[in-house]
């Protein structure tokens, strides 16, 4: 069965301007996870959405916001880019928000570059 | 609430030496406890978890861990490197009602030589 697919992969963007990053989960699963990886920080959590309904939320200020629709799918959405925003977002799925079966099934990330 | 603690954010080993990638957790509640790896340019892929039951824990490629609550530990080990076995490690947390995002570790860069 398919993995967890993001899109695009990679992408440079300008300081100021906006990025929608994109996720699709495994097929059934439910919950959408969101983390940003950096060399200094980790894997730090953005978000996580289940139904469509938002149901944690990491310590990431406004301009970070996501969104779940019908279907699973999950976007991100990060406004007025800083260079600090450069990462790899990882999209993690799971089929419930309760990982105690499996933990997430991780995508292969969207690599941002802010310029 | 949860934190884990990789210690050495590099480790490099010999090819066909003994793999010990360190973890420590901090957890109120009971833990359920998960290494991840992750190749370059990819995501991360479960190697195993520790949820209930038997403390020793048998994943995938050969490694395993053993959780033990009185050190507060989940250490991955793995008796014989390979050198596909160089990678990024992560150790992750979440308590064990499971709906809570894992914490993870700052990870630990494994390296083999031949």
């Amino acid at each position: 069965k398919a993995g967890v697919t993001q899109t695009p992969r990679y992408l440079i963007k300008t300081r100021g301007q906006q990025v929608t990053l994109s996720c699709s989960p495994i097929s059934g699963h439910r919950s959408v996870s969101w983390y940003q990886q950096t060399p200094g920080q980790g894997l730090q959590f953005l978000f996580e959405y289940f139904s469509e309904t938002q149901r944690n939320k990491g310590n990431f200020p406004g301009r970070f916001s996501g969104r779940q629709f019908s279907n699973s799918r999950s976007e991100m959405n990060v406004s007025t880019l800083e260079l600090g925003d450069s990462a790899l977002y990882l999209c993690a799925s799971s089929l419930t928000v309760d990982r105690t079966g499996y933990g997430y099934t991780f995508g292969s990330g969207t690599r941002l570059t802010v310029v | 609430a949860q934190s884990v603690t990789q210690l050495g954010s590099h480790v490099s080993v010999s090819e066909g030496a003994l793999v010990l990638l360190r973890c420590n957790y901090s957890s109120s509640v009971p833990p359920y406890l998960f290494w991840y790896v992750q190749y370059p340019n990819q995501g991360l892929q479960l190697l195993l978890k520790y949820t209930t039951g038997a403390t020793l824990v048998k994943g995938i490629n050969g490694f395993e861990a053993e959780f033990k609550k009185s050190e507060t530990s989940f250490h991955l080990t793995k008796p014989s490197a390979h050198m596909s076995d160089a990678a990024e490690y992560f150790c992750a947390v979440t308590p064990n009602s499971g709906n809570t995002p894992l914490v993870f570790g700052k990870g630990t860069r494994l390296s083999v030589i031949a």
